[in-house]
């Protein structure tokens, strides 16, 4: 069991692009939830999805979407990024319980 | 709004010390509080977790005690080493038939000097 797992591993995008970020959940897993880790600060939650639906939703704007495959893989998209996006993205599967995160992808936007 | 404030935010003790973190969250219906370790350029890691019905829970070295009534949960880590360097942080969720969105404190830096 490979644990969770994200892809890319690092990335570098200029202001205004859109980037789509990935995750595979740990095996048996079929919650899968985004959170942003901005430097020195704690993780704060984006959103869950659960059976291919978004089922609780932080306060992120709109430009953040997402999606979750019948693998229960998920998706991140950022639109029209910006500075303050500069961040670790982290995603974190679950079941019933604890979640595991995955080592996340580190978004620097220029 | 939902919040969780975590103290300290950087702590420092000798090897063999205990250490103790603090959080308090705001949401009373708020259910289920696990703790993180995160090692620079790593993933948090679950180190142990506390329910609502629970006061207090230990593992090996590390407990957590919970007040529900004062809304206080805290991080207990006994005779600390070294490895035990690391961003520990609080989280608080109302669990409930699988949602289980995380508030998260802003983290304590732990250092444990030899």
């Amino acid at each position: 069991d490979a644990g969770v797992t994200q892809s890319p591993t690092h990335l570098i995008k200029t202001r205004g692009q859109q980037v789509t970020l990935r995750c595979s959940p740990k095996s048996g897993h079929d919650t899968v939830s985004w959170y942003q880790q901005a430097l020195g600060q704690g993780p704060q939650f984006i959103f869950q999805y659960y059976e291919e639906e978004e089922r609780q939703r932080g306060n992120f704007p709109d430009r953040f979407s997402g999606h979750q495959f019948p693998n229960y893989s998920s998706e991140l998209n950022v639109n029209a990024l910006l500075l303050g996006d500069s961040a670790l993205y982290l995603c974190a599967s679950s079941t019933h319980g604890e979640q595991f995160f995955g080592p996340g992808t580190r978004l620097t936007v220029l | 709004g939902e919040n969780v404030e975590q103290h300290p935010s950087t702590l420092s003790v000798q090897e063999g010390d205990s250490a103790v973190i603090k959080c308090t969250y705001s949401d009373s219906a708020s259910n289920y509080f696990p703790w993180y370790k995160q090692e620079l350029g790593k993933r948090p890691q679950l180190i142990i977790d506390i329910r609502s019905n629970v006061g207090e829970k230990k593992d090996q070295r590390i407990a957590v005690t919970l007040n529900k009534t004062a809304k206080h949960f805290s991080l207990h880590i006994t005779e600390t080493q070294p490895e035990d360097s690391a961003v520990y942080f609080c989280a608080a969720s109302m669990f409930s038939g699988g949602y289980n969105k995380l508030i998260f404190g802003a983290g304590t830096r732990l250092a444990v000097h030899p």
